[in-house]
């Protein structure tokens, strides 16, 4: 079963706007990261947040993280063509082995 | 600059061959991973390795087997190709001495699509 599930499933925007994904999640975890994937390409790792922060900023990407809840959002601001991509959250559970599970992802497009 | 090499980029094999996906990373790594990622369903874990010679289950082993002789190689091995095997194939690294340690992020190859036919 999948412990990350991406909402929405696929994201059109502008360029300039900010695009908004969110992830929720099952059990405790360590920490939750969010990875970029161009098409057809590997996944790039983007942030990681840990269980004890709850917001964490890297250049225009911000992420939130809301442990009594179980999700996380990924916020991208004025984004750009090249932001085009799909967007993964993974979760790395609390104890156990040092092992990501991911989500389906967000399909985002950007139109000039 | 490449970090995590996969061996081939594009794949065709046939129903019962037997399929070798190397991987190879530079970054001095413990852990090692495979994942297939198939449309709908995200990433799925296969098999991982914290260790040279030593490997765990993922969430979908059945069908495939590992090996991991050195610490900068970990290979995935398809028995008997069958189908439903059809997929792209990706390989992590990360760093982490040990079992439930926190690693960083994790690197990716560029993958490896197989098609079997």
């Amino acid at each position: 079963s999948q412990q990350g599930e991406e909402d929405p499933q696929a994201l059109s925007i502008q360029e300039g706007e900010n695009a908004t994904m969110n992830c929720s999640y099952k059990t405790s975890i360590n920490n939750l990261q969010w990875y970029r994937q161009n098409s057809g390409r590997g996944l790039v790792h983007l942030i990681l947040i840990r269980s004890n922060e709850r917001e964490k900023h890297s250049g225009r990407l911000r992420v939130t993280l809301d442990t009594s809840k179980k999700s996380s959002s990924l916020l991208i601001t004025a984004s750009r063509a090249a932001d085009t991509a799909s967007y993964f959250c993974a979760t790395l559970l609390s104890g156990g082995y040092n092992k990501l599970i991911f989500g389906a992802g967000t399909r985002l497009a950007v139109h000039p | 600059d490449v970090k995590v090499t996969q061996s081939s980029r594009y794949l065709v094999k046939r129903t019962g061959e037997k399929v070798f996906l190397e991987c190879v990373q530079d970054m001095d790594h413990e852990n090692m991973f495979w994942y297939r990622q198939d449309p709908g369903l995200g990433l799925r874990l296969i098999y991982f390795s914290y260790d040279v010679k030593m490997k765990e289950k993922g969430d979908i082993p059945e069908g495939y087997s590992v090996s991991r002789e050195k610490k900068e190689r970990f290979s995935l091995i398809l028995e008997s190709a069958s189908t439903n095997q059809t997929s792209m194939y990706l390989c992590a690294s990360s760093l982490g001495s040990g079992q439930g340690l926190v690693g960083d992020g994790y690197t990716f190859g560029s993958g490896t699509r197989l098609t079997v036919v």
